[in-house]
């Protein structure tokens, strides 16, 4: 899987959009963005993944670049509960297999009221 | 929405105990695993299970640990003999056997603290 660098932390304001960086210069062409968030020592959360196009669900959107090199989340108003340590993970896709997800660090985002 | 459980929440073993953590996946779902994460570390993945039997495992599943479906619902993590060091939250996870999406869908968690 393709390493990912992420922002350590970041703080955005309450009702305000939320855009969490990603790098992954080293992705390769059949290698997915897929975003899951860890809320407290909760188990962690799908949110989201793509692999070229930008996507968007009930949750997020996923903003690729064109290169793929970087990604960006966007939390569109964030409320108080998406504060969260949220994880980029690049990898291939695998449905219908087993592959374990390696989560790195991720980015702790702190929502300020 | 279904979802995955874990049994206990927390559970205290002294060292050199066996314990067995327990999960219940979601009812559809054909994939199951086990990760770990050590307080303030990574979550990390220790292995993954399909058609009962070992899918893939990481290098952190050793002989000390095992996996099993007893049952049609219940999914297991035994640890043989316990060290200070695998306190831990472990979190079970599953996902449907579908080509159309390979989300993990992660449990609450069990804490363990070895003493």
């Amino acid at each position: 899987d393709a390493k990912t660098t992420q922002p350590p932390s970041m703080d955005c304001a309450e009702g305000r959009a939320a855009n969490l960086p990603c790098n992954h210069s080293t992705i390769s062409g059949n290698e997915y963005v897929y975003w899951y968030r860890q809320i407290h020592s909760q188990g962690p959360q799908y949110i989201i993944h793509g692999l070229k196009n930008n996507e968007t669900n009930e949750m997020a959107s996923l903003i690729i670049t064109e290169d793929r090199k970087s990604s960006t989340l966007i939390l569109p108003h964030a409320t108080l509960r998406d504060t969260a340590v949220y994880y980029c993970i690049v990898r291939l896709y695998s449905g219908g297999g087993a592959d374990g997800l390696t989560f790195g660090k991720g980015t702790h985002l702190i929502i300020q009221p | 929405e279904p979802e995955v459980t874990q049994t206990p929440s927390h559970q205290v073993t002294q060292m050199g105990q066996e314990v067995i953590l327990r999960c219940v996946p979601i009812s559809n779902h054909l994939y199951f695993y086990w990760y770990r994460q050590i307080l303030g570390q990574k979550v990390e993945f220790l292995v993954s299970f399909y058609n009962n039997e070992i899918s893939e495992k990481s290098e952190i599943f050793d002989d000390q640990f095992s996996v099993e479906r007893p049952d049609g619902s219940n999914f297991t993590l035994k640890i043989r003999s316990t060290k200070l060091e695998d306190s831990a939250m472990y979190f079970c996870a599953s996902s449907p056997d579908s080509v159309r999406t390979d989300t993990q869908y992660f449990g609450p968690g069990t804490r363990l603290t070895v003493l």
